[in-house]
Order: C-alpha cells, then structure tokens, then sequence
C-alpha cells in the first residue's frame, strides 16, 4: 500500500513569516493530494488539494507544489497569521482507490 | 444540514466492554470512513463503505467492527474493548471517490482503562 511521510512534526514561526510542509509517497499510482487543517480540539477541513496533472496551485496565502518524479509535494503558507497555528495533515489517494493515506500530521505554530 | 455527526463525543469505557459509535450524514455520500487518530501517528483508516451494505477493512481493522445498514448511517463496533483502543475517532463521509474531499465528524473521544 501506499505509504506517505510528513515532515516537520512540529513547526514555529513568527508571524509574518513563510511556512513550508513537505510530504513523500511511495506509490506512483497516487494522483490525488489534499491538505488538511485540524484546528484544536476540531475536526480536520480540507484547504486546499492538487491533482497529478498539476504541477502549483495557489489559493490566496495557501499553495501547493507537486513533484510527480519526485514523489513529493509541499504547503505552502506565506504571511502566516495566529490563525493559522494548527495540525495539518498531508494525504495521498489514487483517482480510483477507496482509500486515503494520511501523513503523521504537522503542528504548526505561529508566534504574535 | 447538520453534515456528519458522530454520537457519543466523550466515553470511559472498562477493559472488556463493547461500546458502538454511530456516525450519521446527511449529504447522501456513498462513501463513509472510520479513522483513528492517535498522537504523532496521524490518522489511520479503520474501516469503510462504499455503499449501502458494504464494508471493508482499512489499515487498522483488529478488535473492530462495523455495518451499514442504511446509507446515511456507518456503526463502529468494539466488541471487547482494550487499553490499545484508547482514541480519537473520526468519522468521514466523501460524495464520490473523483472529487475526493472528506467532510469529517467532530470525533470522538474514547478512554478504555
């Protein structure tokens, strides 16, 4: 199966600053990577997600970056703000499969 | 629209109990899952349905069970519970397996001593 690994395990910045979360897979079937955000005590949201056929997208302060020859991609989160102090998680899935691979989860935190 | 609601939220259960966690949608996704997550080890697939009927097992299904007998509904059974149970469980439904975005429950937090 599928096996994806998440790196930082925790993460500090100060406000204002750029924050950079990276993940690998094993699987080069995988062709589908979401991001998801887990703010204390909640459940997880999805922030933003890319497709293999893609290689950036960016959603206002929020981007991602796929590497399909590398089999890694990366958030990106620029301007960071105290709001963005949060667990996030990185997943892989191929377009097919039933399942979802999730890494071991980011802990970000952002310093006022 | 309440999306996915997971029933109970907090539970202390005694080693060797059975306890059953209900989770409910109501957007109509065929596609519901059990996930477990536990600290520094992200969250692990427990089971789950692609349809009303359907099971099948995930990553980590031992000492677990679950049916769906109606599609709105996904039951997580633990029949003899243990220490290693000690959790929080995460419910989550998917509308179709190409648009991919899980929509989880709040989870719930089971304590087995």
């Amino acid at each position: 199966g599928e096996n994806v690994e998440q790196h930082p395990s925790t993460l500090s910045v100060q406000e204002g600053d750029s924050a950079v979360i990276k993940c690998t897979y094993s699987d080069s079937a995988s062709n589908y990577f979401p991001w998801y955000k887990q703010e204390l005590g909640k459940r997880p949201q999805l922030i933003i997600d890319i497709r293999s056929n893609v290689g950036e997208k960016k959603d206002q302060r929020i981007a991602v970056t796929l590497n399909k020859t590398a089999k890694h991609f990366s958030l990106h989160i620029t301007e960071t703000q105290p709001e963005d102090s949060a667990v996030y998680f990185c997943a892989a899935k191929q377009n097919t499969g039933n399942q979802f691979y999730f890494g071991t989860g980011t802990s970000l935190t952002v310093i006022p | 629209n309440a999306g996915v609601t997971q029933t109970p939220k907090f539970r202390v259960l005694k080693t060797g109990q059975s306890m059953t966690l209900l989770c409910a949608q109501d957007m109509n996704h065929e596609y519901m899952y059990w996930y477990r997550q536990d600290p520094g080890m992200g969250l692990r697939l427990i089971h789950y349905s692609v349809g009303e009927g359907t099971t099948a097992k995930g990553e980590v299904p031992d000492g677990y069970n679950v049916s769906r007998l109606k599609k709105q509904n996904f039951l997580l059974g633990l029949e003899s519970a243990a220490p290693s149970q000690t959790s929080v469980y995460f419910c989550a439904s998917s509308y179709n397996l190409a648009l991919g975005e899980l929509f989880f429950g709040e989870g719930s937090r089971l304590t087995v001593l």
